[in-house]
């Protein structure tokens, strides 16, 4: 069983330009959480989504970031017009709550964003 | 009180000794508590994780403590080995709510 994918593993961007980050969970996970890691800190919880549905925005930034998770393909954080504090690295997990009932997250590679 | 805090920031501990890693909570609704092992580069591992109504819990080296009256939980990773110097993070989440709430971390270096 594949663990949760996530590409690309490193981008970057220029100020100003959008980045895209996809996930995809583990087989038969349908509920994913990104998290952001800043330089020397610890992860902060950013959004929570099931197929379709966010369910706990509570930790995105109001302006330029959002994430979806269709019914069809990876979830997806977008990030409009990078800003150098933006540089961090992204981590998404899955989880298979809801269907098990089991609280485990499992997590991704990460993507390393650098903002130049 | 969404706070999780762990001590202590760095820990250097020799070969085949007991490395200690503590967590404090505030919020009691906290039913959740993982413990992550992140080696640089690398995505979170979980390792191992407790809920409140089990006092202990063990997995191979590593074990779990948990005091729910203190709101303190503790990992102990017994014979603590070179292989096992990494960043270790701890967790809570509620049993609903889903998101983890990581503490701060703790960079062990174990010596050979």
């Amino acid at each position: 069983n594949a663990g949760v994918m996530q590409n690309p593993r490193h981008l970057v961007r220029r100020r100003g330009q959008e980045a895209r980050l996809r996930c995809s969970p583990m087989k038969g996970h349908s509920h994913v959480y990104w998290y952001r890691q800043l330089p020397e800190e610890g992860l902060k919880f950013m959004v929570y989504l099931q197929k379709e549905n966010i369910i706990d925005e509570s930790g995105m930034p109001k302006e330029r970031f959002s994430a979806e998770f269709p019914k069809e393909g990876p979830s997806i954080l977008r990030i409009q017009q990078v800003v150098r504090g933006d540089s961090a690295a992204y981590f998404c997990a899955s989880s298979p709550r809801g269907t098990s009932g089991s609280y485990e997250q499992y997590f991704g590679p990460g993507t390393r964003l650098t903002v130049t | 009180q969404q706070q999780v805090k762990q001590s202590p920031q760095s820990l250097i501990v020799q070969k085949g000794g007991i490395s200690i890693i503590n967590c404090a909570y505030e919020n009691t609704a906290f039913d959740y508590f993982p413990w992550y092992q992140q080696f640089p580069g690398k995505g979170p591992a979980l390792l191992i994780a407790i809920r409140p109504d089990v006092s202990e819990k063990k997995e191979g080296r590593f074990t779990i403590s948990f005091n729910k009256s203190a709101k303190q939980f503790s990992l102990h990773i017994m014979d603590s080995q070179p292989g096992d110097s990494a960043t270790y993070f701890c967790a809570a989440s509620l049993r609903f709510g889903g998101k983890l709430i990581f503490g701060q971390g703790t960079e062990l270096s174990v010596k050979p």
